[in-house]
């Protein structure tokens, strides 16, 4: 089956250093990724959707300079997020889709981000 | 905004009991999904069912969906403790492929 792989699992930085993670589909190829923020015990909440070859679409109240997204290959997306917080703590999921009608999307196992 | 919205919000039953969980959107679909969240992790995809049909089944799973009540219900039978999870309802899917994910069910079986 379709698996995509989310490096790291956690991470813990330093208030005002950036983070960056990584969202590879292993075994097929994704023009599109997106990527999630989760709080504790709430749903996902969509931030934006990474398009390989261009720009990300960002949600609405997304910094989109916060949260810088890459999407430079079909296989690879990345978040980083910048000068991080605090508040940024929270679970980052990606997830990616073969993009064909009905197809699921598949999920990273998604990244525990600590800001201290 | 969410879309789906799932009830109940938690469910506890016994190893061996059917778990039903429901959801409810606002807008017209091309396809609804139910995923799977094991603590911690990604979600995992469990079934589709399209707009134009009524029932799917997948194993021990079965998805109704009625469009002129925009609802769905997952039905897991003869629960294991392994199914304890979050699942969640997900709706769009559409040409940009972008899916909003209802609230979710915290379901947990006791052995």
């Amino acid at each position: 089956g379709a698996v995509v792989s989310q490096h790291p699992s956690r991470v813990i930085c330093k208030s005002g250093t950036s983070v960056k993670i990584e969202c590879r589909s292993l075994d097929f190829q994704a023009t599109t990724m997106f990527w999630y923020r989760q709080f504790p015990k709430q749903s996902l909440m969509l931030m934006a959707t990474s398009n390989e070859g261009s720009k990300a679409t960002y949600e609405q109240g997304v910094e989109k300079d916060k949260f810088l997204i890459n999407h430079a290959s079909l296989t690879l997306s990345t978040l980083t997020v910048t000068s991080a917080h605090p508040e940024d703590s929270s679970f980052y999921i990606c997830s990616a889709t073969p993009s064909m009608r009905d197809s699921p999307l598949h999920f990273g196992n998604g990244t525990r981000l600590t800001v201290t | 905004s969410q879309q789906g919205e799932e009830d109940p919000q938690a469910l506890s039953i016994q190893e061996g009991e059917n778990a039903t969980m429901n959801c409810s959107y606002k807008t017209s679909i091309n396809n609804l999904q139910w995923y799977r969240q094991n603590s911690g992790r990604g979600l995992v995809h469990l079934i589709l069912i399209r707009s134009n049909e009524r029932e799917k089944h997948s194993g021990r799973l079965r998805v109704t969906l009625d469009t002129s009540k925009k609802s769905s219900s997952l039905l897991i039978t003869a629960s294991r403790a392994a199914d304890t999870a979050s699942y969640f309802c997900a709706t769009g899917g559409g040409s940009n492929y972008k899916l909003t994910f209802g609230k979710g069910t915290l379901l947990t079986v006791n052995p």
